[in-house]
């Protein structure tokens, strides 16, 4: 299985809402990222889990809780979002081999749409 | 800091024509280096990665070698289809403590006629 997968795929929801986001992958791999995109830009980096502990938080605001609550999931918490929050949210794993350039490349899922209103 | 800079586009090419999209670096040391392709309403896919030196990656007839006297890694295709039609992303990588960060070039979007 060389997939990642993301649920949902397209949500809607309001300023004050809770909703979550979800990304599962079975490739053994032990780092996973949670990245923003917005239309015509390149991904933007949001949080980094390594072995299930959170490596790199690019500043992102607290509406925004990650969560790896074990080695193949991903969660993103979300709540009291803006409309400026609306984007592309892409997960992505990858293995962890160590030295430099040994199949680091990262495998990314099909996204959640997230529209804020 | 490491960055990746890539050509503006779009670009906009007839089918069958040859293809050529720059991305240049600036990095410390000797980072792996990747081609993604996002097409439309879709995730991020690996089209072909290079990790040192003059290594060439190729895919679906798509290359890129690693000059590192040039900084450079640009992508080419000989012969464009219409289904080639994506967003290019060129990124280099840099390894933390069992991850690593990708930076990512702005993207070329490329459009292929008929």
């Amino acid at each position: 299985d060389t997939e990642v997968t993301q649920t949902p795929k397209h949500l809607v929801m309001g300023m004050t809402n809770k909703k979550s986001l979800k990304c599962e992958q079975h490739m053994g791999h032990r780092a996973m990222y949670w990245y923003k995109q917005k239309a015509k830009k390149p991904p933007e980096l949001m949080f980094v889990y390594s072995y299930e502990k959170l490596s790199i938080n690019e500043s992102v605001p607290s509406r925004f809780s990650p969560e790896c609550p074990n080695s193949s999931l991903l969660n993103l918490h979300l709540h009291a979002l803006q409309p400026e929050d609306s984007a592309l949210y892409l997960c992505a794993s990858s293995q962890d081999r160590g030295g430099a350039g040994v199949n680091n490349e990262q495998f990314f899922g099909p996204g959640t749409r997230l529209t804020v209103l | 800091g490491n960055s990746v800079t890539q050509m503006e586009g779009p670009v906009t090419l007839s089918e069958e024509a040859f293809l050529t999209i720059n991305c240049t670096y600036t990095a410390t040391g000797y980072p792996s280096l990747f081609w993604y392709v996002q097409y439309p309403g879709e995730g991020l896919q690996l089209l072909l990665k290079a990790t040192k030196a003059d290594d060439k990656g190729s895919n679906k007839g798509f290359e890129a070698t690693y000059r590192k006297e040039t900084t450079s890694f640009h992508l080419e295709k000989g012969s464009v289809q219409v289904s080639d039609s994506a967003v290019y992303f060129c990124a280099l990588s840099e390894l933390g403590g069992g991850y690593n960060k990708l930076i990512f070039g702005a993207g070329t979007r490329l459009a292929v006629h008929p």
